[in-house]
């Protein structure tokens, strides 16, 4: 059973860079029927797609977070990271790291979810 | 980006009703629309993908179709377990994008 898990520190400073590890098991973040993606969700709010990985290594970002985000992979230890500069009371969400599945007849988006994370802005 | 609304905010029901949330999309995301279920403090759940595509375990009462750009979810039979917040979602084009939800309650 595919599972991910997201992990990071839960409480950053305003002006600092968030950094979140999407932690996959039971199946290979390297392969090519799936892509991963980044999605948060403010309290009370809607949810946000920050980023995607695609499994060729083409990345896409949100536009409104303009240049703060990166989005890398380490496939030795099948994980995805993301990296949110400048945070600001703003970034306060529940950040949450979701499968792609890419197949020949469509994508079928987030069909695996982790169970997310509560990250705090806060001096 | 394309914009998606969603109506009713709230909406207020009993068992067996049937339910339907609307989705418009500010432009063509042609079938590329799906649905989620979300409870409180967990990750959103796949209901429906490609407009009407039911997800690998979800329940058969969830249904979904579309005119042009309105998307609507269909509970034919609203359960005590369907007590919840749905999100329709446009995945055409990036940035995706999701609607403000709709929150089903007794």
């Amino acid at each position: 059973q595919l599972q991910l898990q997201e992990s990071g520190p839960g409480l950053v400073k305003p002006s600092e860079t968030l950094s979140l590890t999407c932690t996959v098991s039971g199946g290979s973040i390297r392969s090519s029927n799936y892509n991963w993606a980044w999605i948060r969700q403010p309290p009370g709010e809607t949810l946000e797609w920050l980023g995607s990985l695609h499994h060729d290594g083409s990345i896409f970002f949100n536009p409104s977070l303009k240049s703060r985000v990166t989005i890398s992979v380490d496939t030795s230890k099948n994980q995805f990271s993301l990296k949110l500069t400048s945070v600001t009371a703003a970034d306060l969400a529940v950040y949450y790291c979701a499968r792609v599945v890419v197949a020949s007849s469509g994508w079928v988006p987030f069909d695996y979810w982790g169970q997310g994370i509560l990250i705090t802005v806060s001096s | 980006d394309i914009q998606m609304t969603q109506s009713p905010f709230t909406l207020s029901a009993s068992v067996g009703d049937r339910v339907t949330i609307t989705c418009r999309a500010s432009q063509s995301v042609s079938s590329w629309l799906a649905w989620y279920q979300q409870k409180p403090g967990k990750a959103p759940k796949l209901l429906i993908h490609k407009t009407s595509s039911l997800e690998s375990g979800a329940p058969s009462r969830f249904s979904g179709s579309a005119s042009g750009t309105e998307f609507t979810l269909t509970i034919s039979s609203l359960q005590p377990d369907d007590f919840a917040t749905y999100y329709c979602h446009q995945y055409k084009t990036y940035p995706w994008t999701f609607g403000q939800g709709t929150k089903v309650e007794i």
